[in-house]
């Protein structure tokens, strides 16, 4: 069974721009998380998507979003971009509810200049 | 609020020694999954191993063990017969058995191990 992809894998990025990052997860998976790793606040959680509807948010500014497709595939979305969203942001993906264990993509590391 | 410490920055082992890393939680619920991950330089995130809070049997895989105490709020990782390959960032990690709050973990800031030959 293939794993969690995430594309690209690597952005470069100026301030006030704005960026998409995708993630599909493990076949038969429906639920999908986020996170934004950096070396000062460590992992962080974004949010969590499920059958399409958001069931948690971490505590993000509005600027960071995210939307789950009818085939489990997610992207988040992050505008106006700033220094400080430089970082390595990691999907997960969890199996059948019940299954608590997530399951993570190599990271798109994002620089912002 | 729901909080992981992993009081070990860094940690040092010789190749086929033992070491244990240690993780303490907070939370005020009682129903939750104890994780522990690796991310080697490569960045990938690994499960090394899981507890399910309601269960008092340490687990166990392979070289990997825990010594969960629940009322100390306590969950340290011990890696028997240390090898090369387990050199690693390691994180402590809980999720609440809540429907939406499964798709949370909270991770502690992580323990860099370098396993020496």
């Amino acid at each position: 069974k293939a794993g969690v992809t995430q594309t690209p894998r690597y952005l470069i990025k100026t301030r006030g721009q704005q960026v998409t990052l995708s993630c599909s997860p493990i076949s038969g998976h429906r639920s999908v998380s986020w996170y934004q790793q950096t070396p000062g606040q460590g992992l962080q959680f974004l949010f969590e998507y499920f059958s399409e509807t958001q069931r948690n948010k971490g505590n993000f500014p509005g600027r960071f979003s995210g939307r789950q497709f009818s085939n489990s595939r997610s992207e988040m979305n992050v505008s106006t971009l700033e220094l400080g969203d430089s970082a390595l942001y990691l999907c997960a993906s969890s199996g059948p509810s019940g299954s608590y264990e997530q399951f993570f993509g190599p990271g798109t590391r994002l620089t912002v200049l | 609020a729901q909080t992981v410490t992993q009081s070990q920055p860094e940690m040092s082992v010789q190749e086929a020694e033992t070491v244990t890393l240690s993780c303490t939680y907070d939370t005020s619920e009682s129903n939750y999954y104890l994780f522990w991950y690796k991310q080697p330089p490569s960045r990938q995130m690994i499960l090394v191993i899981r507890q399910e809070a309601y269960k008092q049997q340490n687990a166990t895989e392979n070289r990997f063990s825990v010594n969960f105490q629940k009322a100390a709020k306590s969950f340290s990782l011990k890696i028997s017969d240390s090898q090369l390959g387990d050199t690693a960032m390691y994180f402590c990690a809980f999720t609440l058995l809540i429907y939406n709050q499964g798709g949370k973990l909270i991770f502690g800031q992580g323990t860099e191990l370098s396993v020496k030959p």
